[in-house]
């Protein structure tokens, strides 16, 4: 098994430029997040989606949009990057809010960078 | 708004030395609690969880839960070089329905050979 799978490993934008990160897990999870991680401000959740079909805001929604394209994938899409989305991106998985079971696994990251 | 806290360090500890990383929460009705390494460049890896009071052991690393002080802590025997990294602290609050984890913003812990 894969894990978590996140495309692509590194990026550079330049500020208006659009792009979709993707995710996805080959364990059967129904729970999938988006973090972004800066140095000093620790984790901070995007988006997240509970199960397939539903989708939520996290603390720092604003700029990003997300799909539950299935089970097993999960994208964030900057419409238009700004230099403040400079950050590493990382998706995780976890079998299941619904089920108890919270445990999360994370993809090995994107690192962004808007010009 | 439900906090995680961790002293950021760096804790500097000589190698074979117990390592002692500490973790507040907020709200009382926490019940999941995870330990997370992260060395640098790479994500998060999940190393324990606890969900009871007391201890939990796995080799050289013991979780340790005190509900009733709202703390949870690692504790690293016998620490190596290699376990140089951040260690973050996440934990679930009971009936919040889908909310997902809340992590802690990590202690940079510093193994010295």
């Amino acid at each position: 098994n894969a894990g978590v799978t996140q495309t692509p490993k590194f990026q550079v934008l330049k500020t208006g430029q659009s792009m979709t990160l993707q995710c996805a897990q080959d364990m059967n999870h129904n729970s999938m997040y988006w973090y972004r991680q800066d140095p000093g401000m620790g984790l901070r959740l995007i988006y997240y989606s509970a199960s397939e079909g539903t989708t939520d805001k996290g603390e720092v929604p604003n700029g990003y949009n997300v799909s539950r394209l299935n089970k097993r994938e999960f994208s964030l899409r900057l419409e238009s990057a700004a230099p403040s989305q400079t950050s590493v991106y990382f998706c995780a998985s976890s079998l299941g809010l619904s089920q108890g079971a919270y445990e999360q696994y994370f993809g090995p990251g994107t690192r962004l960078t808007v010009t | 708004q439900k906090e995680v806290e961790q002293n950021s360090g760096p804790l500097s500890v000589p190698e074979g030395a117990i390592a002692s990383l500490n973790c507040t929460y907020s709200d009382r009705g926490s019940q999941s609690f995870f330990w997370y390494r992260q060395y640098s460049g790479k994500s998060p890896e999940l190393i324990m969880s606890i969900y009871s009071n007391g201890d939990k052991e796995d080799g050289r690393f013991t979780a340790q839960l005190n509900k009733a002080s709202q703390y949870v802590s690692l504790l690293i025997r016998d620490s190596q070089p290699s376990d140089s990294a951040t260690y973050l602290c996440a934990v679930r609050s009971r009936g919040s329905g889908n909310t997902p984890l809340v992590f802690g913003k990590g202690t940079r812990l510093s193994v010295i050979a």
